[in-house]
């Protein structure tokens, strides 16, 4: 079965702190993706990775940076939470096109 | 006029009727049409997958893609409470550097 693990499902963090969310798929897939979704707004990407130690920006990059050192594993950092960074983020991973896979998400709410 | 365009509800139908639920696109270059349904805080779970035309079954869901009219469907048959979710439209093209656009979902509901 298709596994993408987010380690975190909820938390809850300061204004100025710095985040981890970490994502593991054990499919061997080589892309990974990051993903926010919000109300009304739907799912926006903000970063992709197609292969080990690569990155690449998505709609809405800016606070965020992502750090892939294993295929498997694909990181999302906060730099410096901020109260408009409260929201649900969800790590995909794919082989081919069309076939993308999402964990469970993970709830972030910023104080 | 957006990417892809979904209704975005709630709709509501009577437990084991027949759903049907839509997208409108505008980009001609996409190839891969997927469903996805989201439970209430979980992730999106890949229903329906397919490639250019055509109808694929799979169970209770039929999808379907009209590249003519760039219209895709998705079909619940006997639809039963447990269907009762978001239903999300996606799409993309065949390169590797196409993004895939989503719809930004349609809740439904399915009364017992």
């Amino acid at each position: 079965d298709v596994k993408v693990t987010q380690s975190s499902r909820y938390l809850v963090k300061r204004t100025g702190e710095k985040v981890f969310l970490e994502c593991v798929q054990d499919m061997d897939h080589e892309n990974m993706f990051w993903y926010r979704q919000d109300p009304g707004l739907g799912l926006r990407l903000i970063y992709f990775s197609y292969d080990v130690k690569m990155k690449e920006k998505g709609d809405i990059p800016e606070g965020y940076s992502v750090s892939r050192e294993k295929k498997e594993r694909f990181s999302l950092i906060l730099e410096s939470a901020s109260t408009n960074q409260t929201s649900m983020y969800l790590c995909a991973s794919s082989r081919n096109r069309g076939t993308i896979y999402f964990g469970e998400g993970s709830w972030l709410t910023v104080v | 006029q957006k990417e892809v365009e979904q209704d975005p509800g709630p709709l509501s139908v009577p437990e084991g009727a027949i759903v049907s639920l839509n997208c409108t696109y505008s980009n001609s270059a996409f190839q891969y049409f997927m469903w996805y349904r989201q439970y209430s805080r979980k992730g999106p779970e890949l229903l329906m997958y397919t490639y250019s035309s055509g109808n694929k079954e799979d169970g209770r869901f039929t999808a379907q893609v009209d590249k003519s009219s760039k219209y895709i469907s998705l079909f619940i048959r006997d639809s039963q409470p447990s269907d009762s979710a978001t239903y999300l439209c996606a799409m993309s093209g065949v390169n590797r550097d196409d993004k895939i656009i989503f719809g930004k979902g349609t809740r439904l509901h399915i009364l017992p």
